[in-house]
């Protein structure tokens, strides 16, 4: 069974510009959470994608958008990057069917600095 | 800002002691997960627990969910350099429509020494 990976694991932008961080989820799970962890505190909720709708977001501009492809993996997009922005963005896979107690597994995260 | 509030922030121990980390909020949740997590890495599964009262077990570690749903504790007995990381309390919500969006704690960063 192949668990959540992510891609890149490091990114350095400047501020102004756009990002595209990439995960696949673990076998068998049709929903991706996004989250974003700044240094020093618990991971934030961004939006998950369940078969490839947005279903939830949490405080987030709209310049944080995303994509859920038919093989369940994701897509997170940042545009009009600011230094705030400057974080760990996880991805955690769950699947409604095949766990009763809601559980979800992370990815190894992508580091990204914006400068 | 974190809906769930861990305490302590920091703790640090020599190996074989004992320690206690704390998760409190004023929401009910339906489940409750602990995680660690390691620097530069994402957050690994420890334990979920779902009922009130309810109390689970993994070697060292003991999880204890409140009673009233809204509160849950870890529990290190002898612990070892290994368990150091960063531990991290996580609610699940009722509806359906919260499957999956957790509510983090701001974690408890543990560091045991040999």
């Amino acid at each position: 069974e192949t668990g959540v990976t992510q891609s890149p694991t490091h990114l350095i932008k400047t501020r102004g510009q756009q990002v595209t961080l990439r995960c696949s989820s673990q076998s068998g799970h049709n929903t991706v959470s996004w989250y974003q962890q700044a240094l020093g505190q618990g991971p934030q909720f961004i939006f998950q994608y369940y078969r490839e709708e947005e279903n939830g977001r949490g405080n987030f501009p709209p310049r944080f958008s995303g994509l859920q492809f038919p093989n369940y993996s994701s897509e997170l997009n940042v545009n009009a990057l600011e230094l705030d922005d400057s974080a760990l963005y996880l991805c955690a896979s769950s699947s409604p069917s095949s766990s009763v107690y809601n559980e979800q597994f992370f990815g190894p995260g992508t580091r990204l600095t914006v400068l | 800002t974190q809906l769930l509030e861990q305490s302590p922030q920091f703790l640090s121990i020599q190996e074989g002691e004992n320690l206690t980390v704390y998760c409190n909020s004023s929401s009910v949740f339906s489940s409750l997960q602990w995680y660690r997590q390691e620097p530069g890495e994402g957050p690994v599964l420890l334990v979920t627990v779902v009922t009130g009262g309810e109390v689970k077990k993994l070697k060292r570690l003991t999880f204890q969910f409140g009673d009233a749903r809204k509160d849950s504790s870890l529990h290190i007995t002898a612990a070892q350099p290994g368990d150091t990381g960063l531990y991290l309390c996580a609610g699940g919500g009722w509806a359906t429509d919260s499957w999956g969006k957790f509510q983090f704690g701001a974690g408890t960063q543990v560091v045991v020494t040999p």
